[in-house]
């Protein structure tokens, strides 16, 4: 079963927009992950974010975490066409490494 | 360094047939684990493994097994091939929360 959905399912931009993708979980975590997967590739880690942290950047990307509306969402700023690619949130929860993958919002970022 | 590496690529199958898929890291991880990726479904864990020698079910184990005999390698057995099991499948290794994730394995089963 899927902890974490991610909203939307598919999105769509231009070149130097901003994309936002959302994820939300049912139970409580102690930590929430983003990865990217490109074409035909294994999943890459971007980020993670502590249940006590509210904020994270890297780079472009910048992470939220809103623990009670159980929910995470993803900011990619000045969007570029090698962002293309399909982006899940994990979540991780108990004393497991073991993180419960959404099943993904597909990103196309236009030249 | 290579990574999470992962053998076959590509793999097609008759039902029933067996095989074994290997997976290869060299970061010293102690975790490792088996993914399942299908259209509109995520990742699904199959099998996983916190040390050599160990093995636990995941979230669909059924009609795989595996085995940890080396601490680097995690081999992933399909005993009798089904329609079902087509997909492709991914490797991974961590020693804590992130996840390295090996570049899969297109498997089919006809």
């Amino acid at each position: 079963s899927q902890q974490g959905e991610e909203d939307p399912q598919a999105l769509s931009i231009q070149e130097g927009e901003n994309a936002t993708m959302n994820c939300s979980y049912k139970t409580s975590i102690n930590n929430l992950q983003w990865y990217r997967q490109n074409s035909g590739r294994g999943l890459v880690h971007l980020i993670l974010i502590r249940s006590n942290e509210r904020e994270k950047h890297s780079g472009r990307l910048r992470v939220t975490l809103d623990t009670s509306k159980k929910s995470s969402s993803l900011l990619i700023t000045a969007s570029r066409a090698a962002d293309t690619a399909s982006y899940f949130c994990a979540t991780g929860s108990g004393g497991s490494y073991i993180p419960t993958f959404g099943r993904g919002t597909s990103l196309i970022v236009h030249p | 360094n290579a990574g999470v590496t992962q053998t076959p690529k590509f793999r097609v199958l008759k039902t029933g047939q067996s095989m074994t898929l290997l997976c290869a890291q060299d970061m010293n991880h102690e975790y490792m684990y088996w993914y399942r990726q299908d259209p509109g479904m995520g990742l699904r864990l199959i099998h996983y493994s916190v040390g050599e020698g160990t093995t636990a079910k995941g979230e669909v184990p059924d009609g795989y097994n595996v085995s940890r005999l080396k601490k680097q390698n995690f081999l992933l057995g399909l005993e009798s091939a089904a329609p079902s099991q087509t997909s492709v499948y991914f490797c991974a290794s961590s020693t804590d929360y992130e996840q390295y994730f090996g570049p899969g394995t297109r498997l089919t089963v006809t």
